[in-house]
């Protein structure tokens, strides 16, 4: 049973425009919740976090939303660029101090 | 060089034999995780290490065997492949559990069995 989903499997936007990427969890007691970016043949890299105590987190382009109501994030990214282009997990932090990731959705930015 | 390391980058092998996938960590990490990463799946831990000669599985340690005598290795053995283990398997290391920025990730293992 999926803990952390992402619906999405690939998005596809334009240079310039806002990509949204969308998560939804089970588990009310997730304290963390993080996006992880990946690049073919690399290993994932970590982009932003936001804890369950808050609702919005900020860093350059990328913002993070949380709906606790709604077991709810999204990772908002303004102004989308190619290099953008990539994975991107959402990803819960668990009990044994991993990583409980969503299958990933497959960010394409057009110039 | 400083980070995480893994090696082989590919690998196959045949069903049955015996293979190990070795990560090296040069921050002195106290955490270290192995994932493997399967489409449809996105990644799922196999086991992790807490420190030196604490290990401890996670969602899918079947088939697989860990050691971790010295901090900085975090060797994955696959005792008798199989071909449901055909993977990209992706080593990882963090300073404290929970602390959701501190979990680096090494360059990942493709592995097919055969």
């Amino acid at each position: 049973d999926q803990q952390v989903k992402q619906n999405s499997p690939s998005l596809s936007v334009q240079e310039g425009r806002i990509s949204i990427l969308n998560c939804d969890y089970t588990n009310s007691m997730f304290d963390y919740f993080l996006w992880y970016k990946k690049y073919p043949a690399e290993g994932p890299t970590f982009l932003i976090s936001i804890s369950s105590i808050k609702d919005k987190n900020e860093d350059g382009r990328f913002t993070v939303f949380l709906n606790k109501s709604a077991k709810h994030l999204s990772l908002h990214i303004v102004p989308s660029q190619p290099g953008d282009s990539a994975v991107y997990f959402c990803a819960s932090s668990g009990s044994q101090g991993n990583l409980i990731f969503g299958k990933g959705t497959k960010l394409s930015v057009k110039p | 060089d400083a980070g995480i390391t893994q090696s082989p980058r590919y690998k196959i092998t045949e069903t049955g034999r015996q293979v190990t996938l070795m990560c090296h960590q040069t921050w002195s990490h106290s955490y270290m995780f192995w994932y493997r990463q399967d489409l449809g799946h996105g990644l799922r831990l196999i086991y992790y290490s807490a420190a030196a000669d604490i290990t401890d599985k996670g969602e899918v340690p079947d088939g697989y065997v860990v050691s971790r005598s010295k901090t900085e290795n975090f060797p994955l053995t696959l005792e008798s492949a199989t071909r449901s283990q055909t993977s990209v398997y992706f080593c990882a290391s963090g300073v404290l559990a929970g602390v959701p920025d501190t979990q680096y990730f090494g360059p990942g293992t493709r592995l097919t069995v055969l």
